[in-house]
């Protein structure tokens, strides 16, 4: 009965590579969510859909491209992958638009060597 | 500019003493503010969100405007409280604005 899950939680792939991360929400929220949490454990925005739409693009470099095919589903492609991209990657959920509460899934570990 | 800042990054207490995170923000209008909680490599939970002036795991928040806070509190802490807590605030299109996050180690 997980609400937001995401996969995979792990991943360990070489500069270069191509990879993709997908998330589905069972809660009929309409919005959804990438976050990023670096290093240093700061959480920033990448994208944000609704109803398959997207919302927020926040200055994430053109390799990062979000899909969503239907508004339960947002998934997140990367092309050439760099050592940079290693990060946490937290897909998330809510109600809407509008100041409610983000429920977010349990994250996918990426490392880049 | 919207932005979060918990000038704490790390907040060690003894188990039983009394914990407080800070959490200040700048917002024009009216803000909303959440706490969330992730406990190690685990998913980030809401703790609190201001308007529900609710008290999960014994923790309080409390909105000051005039001092743009909203800092979180527990009298008497416990050792299953140690993890990351960030303040957050709800920006244009409903994203949240995290700020730092503070880990808070609560010592037996």
């Amino acid at each position: 009965d997980t609400a937001v899950s995401q996969t995979p939680k792990y991943l360990v792939t070489q500069m270069g590579n191509d990879k993709s991360i997908k998330c589905e929400q069972n809660l009929g929220h309409d919005t959804m969510y990438w976050y990023k949490q670096d290093s240093k454990k700061f959480l920033k925005i990448m994208f944000s859909y609704n109803n398959k739409e997207l919302i927020i693009n926040e200055t994430v470099p053109n390799r990062f491209s979000p899909k969503s095919p239907d508004k339960a589903h947002l998934n997140l492609h990367i092309n050439s992958l760099e050592l940079g991209d290693s990060a946490v990657y937290f897909c998330a959920s809510s109600q809407a638009t509008a100041r409610n509460t983000i429920y977010f899934g349990e994250g996918s570990w990426l490392t880049v060597v | 500019a919207q932005r979060v800042t918990q000038p704490e990054k790390l907040l060690s207490v003894f188990k039983g003493a009394p914990v407080e995170l800070k959490c200040n923000y700048s917002y024009s209008g009216s803000p909303e503010l959440f706490w969330y909680v992730q406990y190690s490599r685990q998913r980030l939970q809401l703790l609190l969100r201001h308007i529900s002036r609710e008290s999960i795991k014994g923790f309080t928040a409390d909105l000051n405007k005039g001092e743009t806070s909203f800092h979180l509190k527990k009298p008497f802490a416990q050792e299953e409280d140690s993890a990351m807590y960030y303040c957050a605030l709800s920006g244009w299109g409903g994203k949240l604005i995290f700020g730092q996050g503070t880990e808070l180690s609560v010592k037996p």
